[in-house]
């Protein structure tokens, strides 16, 4: 069936760098996407969305990108911080299956001081 | 509550004994989910509640799971005649309005609770 995944599924860079975690989805339908933090031990923390009419959006130290042509969902974090190690999920809601959100598999962020 | 409350926090049972979880969404939240997370997993969509609308079961993997949501609140997930492969953490979510047709619908979700079946 169609699903969302990761294509990282451990990611570790430098305190100060910055962080890119990919997301591929396979739903054409697809029209809302969000990605979710989780610290261990928590539950998962929303951290910015797009739609499906938009290729990017940024918030505070992050920013999201979406390739609808090769369906590809990105998620930068800016000068990446120990506070960001977490396991990072993508998510996707498409209007042909129902109203729930779909998660990818998660990248877990290590971020080395 | 401020979050979402979700209880008991950790649970150990017996392979065949029958579990209740429990959560108390946000106040206001119409929208309701539970999802199941296996150690170092995704999750996995179980089931969700909308205003008084029928449920959506189609994630439950089986008959022995079952969920309901009392005066459009407090929602109570049932598994009878656990097995071990029911181990996991149960998260639920609560939502202010429901994903539907172009409308955002951020979930704020729980601590889980972390079901171990020996």
């Amino acid at each position: 069936g169609e699903n969302v995944g990761l294509h990282l599924p451990t990611l570790s860079v430098q305190e100060g760098d910055n962080s890119i975690i990919n997301c591929a989805y396979s739903n054409s339908a697809s029209d809302y996407f969000i990605w979710y933090k989780q610290e261990s031990g928590k539950g998962p923390q929303f951290i910015i969305d797009i739609r499906s009419n938009m290729d990017k959006r940024q918030g505070q130290r992050v920013t999201v990108l979406l390739n609808k042509t090769v369906k590809h969902l990105s998620l930068q974090i800016a000068a990446t911080q120990p506070g960001d190690s977490a396991v990072y999920f993508c998510a996707e809601k498409s209007n042909n299956a129902g109203n729930m959100l779909t998660f990818g598999g998660g990248t877990r962020l290590m971020v080395k001081p | 509550g401020a979050g979402v409350s979700q209880s008991p926090s950790n649970k150990v049972t017996e392979k065949g004994k029958d579990v209740e979880l429990r959560c108390d969404p946000i106040s206001g939240h119409t929208a309701l989910y539970w999802y199941r997370q296996s150690l170092g997993q995704g999750l996995e969509f179980l089931i969700y509640f909308q205003g008084n609308s029928a449920p959506d079961k189609s994630g439950l993997p089986s008959d022995r799971f079952s969920a309901e949501r009392t005066g459009g609140s407090v929602s109570t997930l049932t598994i009878q005649r656990t097995q071990q492969e029911d181990s996991a953490v149960y998260l639920c979510a609560s939502s202010l309005v429901l994903l539907a047709g172009g409308d955002t619908g951020e979930l704020f979700f729980g601590e889980g609770s972390r079901l171990t079946v020996l």
